[in-house]
């Protein structure tokens, strides 16, 4: 079974902090994802990568940045935290071969912005 | 780019009665739709997915059907059990571009009554 794993399940942050996110996945996945997910608006793509330290812009990537350094490894950055990053934030990983695949979800982490 | 609306936002019923979850999308390019399943303090997990060249797949309660003209497709759980209470996202995946992007519904909250 493919295992993605968030290194918290909370975490609490003051205005203004920079804030690391990690996601680790054992499946030797090319794509990794990084969403937020808030009531009411579903699950929105912030960023995501098809290969090491490569990087691409979803659909809500203000106010956040990426590094994959290793391909197993995809952090997100709050670069300076604010009270609307207030979330839950999932990490996802699929394989693109063999056509589309289903992503692999991360239990997330409920990130609160003081 | 893709745009997923999915109904009910919330659903209830009572336990062995089914229960139905309606999506419809935008890109007639889309051809993967998944369903997944999110318990409370956990990540999204799949439950089943279809491909645009299949119109109805079933994987004991569970069953997806799709219809590619009128572009919707809905998730049918048959018997319902009150561990099949959670939140329901489904999605959708462009086929065009050759990206891995889903674009996700805002979700059902189930609720089986005992």
């Amino acid at each position: 079974d493919v295992k993605v794993t968030q290194s918290s399940r909370y975490l609490v942050k003051r205005t203004g902090e920079k804030v690391f996110l990690e996601c680790v996945q054992d499946m030797d996945h090319e794509n990794m994802f990084w969403y937020r997910q808030d009531p009411g608006l579903g699950l929105r793509l912030i960023y995501f990568s098809y290969d090491v330290k490569m990087k691409e812009k979803g659909d809500i990537p203000e106010g956040y940045s990426v590094s994959r350094e290793k391909k197993e490894r995809f952090s997100l950055i709050l670069e300076s935290a604010s009270t609307n990053q207030t979330s839950m934030y999932l990490c996802a990983s699929s394989s693109p071969t063999g056509g589309n695949q289903p992503q692999h979800f991360g239990d997330g982490t409920r990130l609160s912005i003081l | 780019g893709e745009n997923v609306e999915q109904h009910p936002s919330t659903l209830s019923v009572q336990e062995g009665d089914s229960a139905v979850i309606k999506c419809t999308y935008s890109d007639s390019a889309s051809n993967y739709f998944p369903w997944y399943k999110q318990e409370l303090g956990k990540g999204p997990q799949l439950i089943i997915d279809i491909r645009s060249n299949v119109g109805e797949k079933k994987d004991q309660r569970i069953a997806v059907t799709l219809n590619k003209t009128a572009k919707h497709f809905s998730l049918h759980i048959t018997e319902t059990q009150p561990e099949d209470s959670a939140v329901y996202f489904c999605a959708a995946m462009e086929g065009q571009t050759g990206a891995n992007n889903l674009f996700f519904g805002t979700g059902t909250r189930l609720t089986v009554i005992p």
